[in-house]
């Protein structure tokens, strides 16, 4: 079953705009990730974020949590042409952070030249 | 970074054929592998927990004898689609964690059941 809602579904932006993700989940976890796909191919790992966290960066992603409304948010910005994929968070509601992961429905992100 | 390596990338078979996908963990050892589906513009489900060394877990309606996942080293576990029908085709993913908690996916498998 999926444990995350993500919205918005799509998201079409221009270049240099920045684009805003999130992410509401059902049940307590141990960590949040995000992870990018670009279109018929594997995912790649983007950030992690553990429970006890508030908010972590890196580069230009920036990437909230708020364990008492079981959300959220992922922040691109200055987005590029380049960062058009598909964004999906990730939980791990394992009591031994096995890495089993259950994934949102995604976002799929339009970064127009 | 870490490295999974996931063959074929695309493959298509007959009704009624079994198709194997490897995943190999090229520069790690990978006690657990994840092995997912995913269909058009759809997230990932999660389908089975491969443990090296032992019977992978299935999630719940996952059909374990459908699915025969074999996980018999601490690099490599393979799924077999058995007695593949049309309604197999989709996109199949692996993955593998390593000790900080986040996954190392496969590029994926492309499954077209005619």
């Amino acid at each position: 079953s999926q444990q995350g809602e993500e919205d918005p579904q799509a998201l079409s932006i221009q270049e240099g705009e920045n684009a805003t993700m999130n992410c509401s989940y059902k049940t307590s976890i141990n960590n949040l990730q995000w992870y990018r796909q670009n279109s018929g191919r594997g995912l790649v790992h983007l950030i992690l974020i553990r429970s006890n966290e508030r908010e972590k960066h890196s580069g230009r992603l920036r990437v909230t949590l708020d364990t008492s409304k079981k959300s959220s948010s992922l922040l691109i910005t200055a987005s590029r042409a380049a960062d058009t994929a598909s964004y999906f968070c990730a939980t791990d509601a394992t009591s031994s952070n096995t890495g089993k992961l259950i994934f949102g429905q995604g976002t799929t992100l339009q970064v127009k030249p | 970074g870490a490295v999974v390596s996931q063959h074929p990338s695309r493959v298509i078979c007959k009704s009624g054929t079994s198709v194997k996908i490897e995943c190999r963990s090229l520069d790690f050892q990978a006690t657990t592998m994840f092995w997912y589906r995913q269909f058009p513009k759809q997230s990932l489900m999660l389908m089975a927990t491969s443990n090296e060394g032992s019977k992978a877990t299935y999630e719940q309606g996952v059909e374990k004898d459908k699915f025969l996942i074999n996980h018999a080293s601490l690099t490599l576990s393979t799924l077999t689609v058995t007695s593949a029908h049309p309604e197999d085709s989709s996109f199949y993913i692996c993955s593998a964690s390593m000790v900080d908690e986040k996954l190392f996916f496969g590029s994926g498998t492309q499954l077209s059941v005619l």
